[in-house]
């Protein structure tokens, strides 16, 4: 079972349109990572956040931290062509291991 | 600075052989993982290395194995290949040396193919 449920599974956008992709921790986070994947290529980071209550913002791309949910959202604004892909979150559950969600897979339709 | 590198790209072996990968990591980064990536299972943790000691390893059988060198370049090697094998090995570099896991850098990978 994945200690890291990501949500949804997949999604399609209108172009311009607003996304948000969830990934809930069934451990306490000590920090949580989200990662974008083009398909069948490696991972690029995209932000790392370690505090509740954090948030961190990069261009469209905000994602936030919620400590006592044990949750993390990932938002992308105005989506654009672009923003396609495989967005994973990966935390740090064991020394030196991080654990990833299964990932969600973003279709931006022009 | 240049990124992780991973060699080869692409590999194709058959059962029962073994194959070698190798992974350079970003200049001055002395922890290296890796990682398997299936459809089916997702991104799996196999081992981290940091000064070429391996702290911590996932729950892969003993075929696979790892090692790191004193240049901070580590290799993994998959013996007695099976069909399920087949998948993306993605390596990852980070500083390493503080507590816990810092942010890891990932490499483009290198997909492998058993027939």
């Amino acid at each position: 079972s994945q200690e890291l449920e990501q949500s949804p599974q997949s999604l399609i956008v209108q172009e311009g349109k607003n996304l948000t992709i969830n990934c809930t921790s069934s451990k306490t986070l000590y920090g949580l990572y989200w990662y974008k994947q083009k398909y069948g290529e490696g991972l690029i980071f995209l932000m790392m956040l370690q505090k509740g209550g954090e948030e961190k913002s990069h261009e469209k791309i905000t994602a936030k931290l919620d400590e006592k949910k044990q949750q993390s959202s990932l938002h992308i604004t105005a989506s654009q062509p672009s923003h396609a892909g495989i967005y994973l979150c990966g935390a740090d559950i064991n020394d030196y291991k991080l654990s990833f969600g299964a990932g969600t897979t973003v279709t931006v339709r022009a | 600075k240049a990124g992780v590198t991973q060699t080869p790209r692409y590999l194709i072996k058959t059962r029962g052989q073994q194959v070698t990968l190798s992974c350079s990591p970003i200049s001055g980064h002395r922890s290296v993982s890796w990682y398997q990536q299936t459809p089916g299972q997702g991104l799996q943790f196999l081992f981290e290395y940091f000064s070429e000691t391996q702290r911590n390893k996932g729950n892969f059988p003993g075929r696979f194995s790892g090692r790191q060198f004193s240049n901070s370049r580590s290799e993994m090697n998959v013996s007695t290949l099976e069909l399920g094998d087949s998948a993306l090995y993605l390596c990852a570099s980070s500083l390493g040396g503080g507590e816990g896991t810092d942010t890891q850098y990932f490499g483009p990978g290198t997909r492998l193919t058993v027939l």
